[in-house]
């Protein structure tokens, strides 16, 4: 059982490049969550989504996409990259209820933008 | 709002020594309380959680964690640390209404090096 799988570990973008950060679960979750995760920060929510086809902004939405066509996939969108969007960036996931497991979490993917 | 405040930046203490890394909660009721752990480089694991019966709670790793409502407060404790257990420690919350929309709000962590 992989759990939440991140792809890329590891990217350094150009300013304006764009990039999808993928995430994949195969614990057939019906939340998925993005968080970005900046020293001294902690993590902030950017996009969730509650099911295939339906997704929502969360606290720091601005310049990224996202879209939930499967129960599996969550990938998020970097259109026009900045120096503020270089960051350690998380997909999460959970079961229905959240007191069950809390959310399982990737690995992350660590992104420069230079 | 739902807020979780970890007032410890960053913490050391000796191998051996006992450990308490302190989380304070803001919330209208009694929220799902949750503490993650991640080591370098990787993502984040749960240590335990809390969302009824017994304010003591046991997790992974040799971890506890109290929860006290008058404090407002869910602190993590391991009696005797290991070098291992060098990491960064993050306090959440979630609440108990919402469904769907449900969300965990994370604390800003904080930092433990353990000295040999």
């Amino acid at each position: 059982n992989a759990g939440v799988t991140q792809t890329p570990k590891f990217r350094i973008l150009k300013i304006g490049q764009s990039m999808t950060l993928q995430c994949t679960q195969d614990m057939n979750h019906n939340y998925m969550y993005w968080y970005r995760q900046d020293p001294g920060m902690g993590l902030k929510l950017i996009y969730y989504s509650v099911g295939a086809g339906i997704t929502d902004k969360g606290e720091v939405p601005n310049g990224y996409n996202v879209s939930r066509s499967t129960t599996e996939d969550f990938p998020l969108r970097l259109e026009l990259a900045a120096p503020s969007q270089t960051s350690v960036y998380f997909c999460a996931s959970r079961q229905q209820a959240l007191q069950d497991y809390g959310y399982t979490f990737g690995s992350g993917t660590r992104l420069t933008v230079v | 709002a739902q807020s979780v405040t970890q007032p410890d930046i960053h913490i050391t203490v000796s191998e051996g020594a006992s450990l308490e890394l302190r989380c304070n909660y803001s919330y209208g009721a009694t929220p799902y309380l949750f503490w993650y752990v991640q080591s370098p480089g990787q993502g984040l694991q749960l240590l335990l959680k809390y969302f009824s019966g017994d304010t003591l709670v046991q997790g992974i790793k040799g971890f506890e964690a109290e929860f006290k409502r008058s404090q407002s407060s869910f602190n993590l404790r391991k009696p005797s640390v290991h070098w291992s257990d060098a990491a960064e420690y993050f306090c959440a919350v979630g609440a108990r209404s919402g469904g769907a929309t449900n969300k965990l709000i994370f604390g800003t962590g904080t930092l433990l090096a353990v000295q040999p």
